[in-house]
């Protein structure tokens, strides 16, 4: 199987606070992780790529001070939201890549709603 | 600069009968193609993707169909379930690259 987990599958917080999400791969290790995010209605949009051990690549135009991403380990990313504001509110998933005969396939998490109040 | 398109927001089909899906890509350095099924409020599900040294995969109901030459690739699904209801995201990615480009995605509904 290729299981991913996110926790917690929704979270409101106040304005200026920050959340953590966190990303599991449950049957596999995954040496790289991706956050997206989706708008209502909108495709998803790639945030960053999350390797283990290494510094996370950001896409163009996400404030990386904003977003942290930390992937200690094979089965763990997380993304923290800090100083939130009401603007940040959206759904978050996260996928997970299987090692594999392609390597291609990536695996994503249930996502997190977020709203920001 | 969208660099894989679908073109329709939206597709109605009675049960039974086949669902097509299209997507359309720009860019000749995506070499592995995906579609995802994928639920309001969940993370999508992986269906089934294909190499571009390929020019068809088949998994069940589900086959994919990849055009190099016109950039051009479509899933088909039969027979169509009301189950199948839901938006279906195309996804390429290059062999250097390891991220996904998505669609627009397509929402599917499938009328018993």
């Amino acid at each position: 199987g290729a299981v991913v987990s996110q926790h917690p599958s929704w979270v409101i917080c106040k304005s200026g606070t920050s959340v953590k999400i966190e990303c599991r791969s449950l049957d596999f290790q995954a040496t790289t992780m991706f956050w997206y995010r989706q708008f209502p209605k909108q495709s998803l949009m790639l945030m960053a790529t999350s390797n283990e051990g290494s510094k996370a690549t950001y896409e163009q135009g996400v404030e990386k001070d904003k977003f942290l991403i930390n992937h200690a380990s094979l089965t763990l990313s997380t993304l923290t939201v800090t100083s939130a504001h009401p603007e940040d509110s959206s759904f978050y998933i996260c996928s997970a890549r299987k090692q594999g005969p392609t390597g291609h396939e990536q695996y994503f998490g249930p996502g997190t709603r977020l709203t920001v109040t | 600069d969208q660099q894989v398109k679908q073109n329709s927001p939206s597709l109605s089909v009675q049960e039974g009968r086949i669902s097509i899906l299209n997507c359309d890509y720009t860019n000749s350095m995506f070499d592995y193609f995906l579609w995802y099924k994928k639920y309001p409020a969940e993370g999508p599900t992986f269906l089934i993707s294909i190499s571009s040294i390929k020019d068809k995969n088949e998994d069940g109901r589900f086959t994919v169909f990849l055009n190099k030459s016109a950039k051009h690739l479509s899933l088909h699904i039969v027979p169509s379930q009301p189950g199948d209801s839901a938006v279906y995201f195309c996804a390429a990615t290059g062999t250097s690259y390891g991220k996904l480009t998505f669609g627009q995605g397509t929402i599917l509904t499938v009328h018993p």
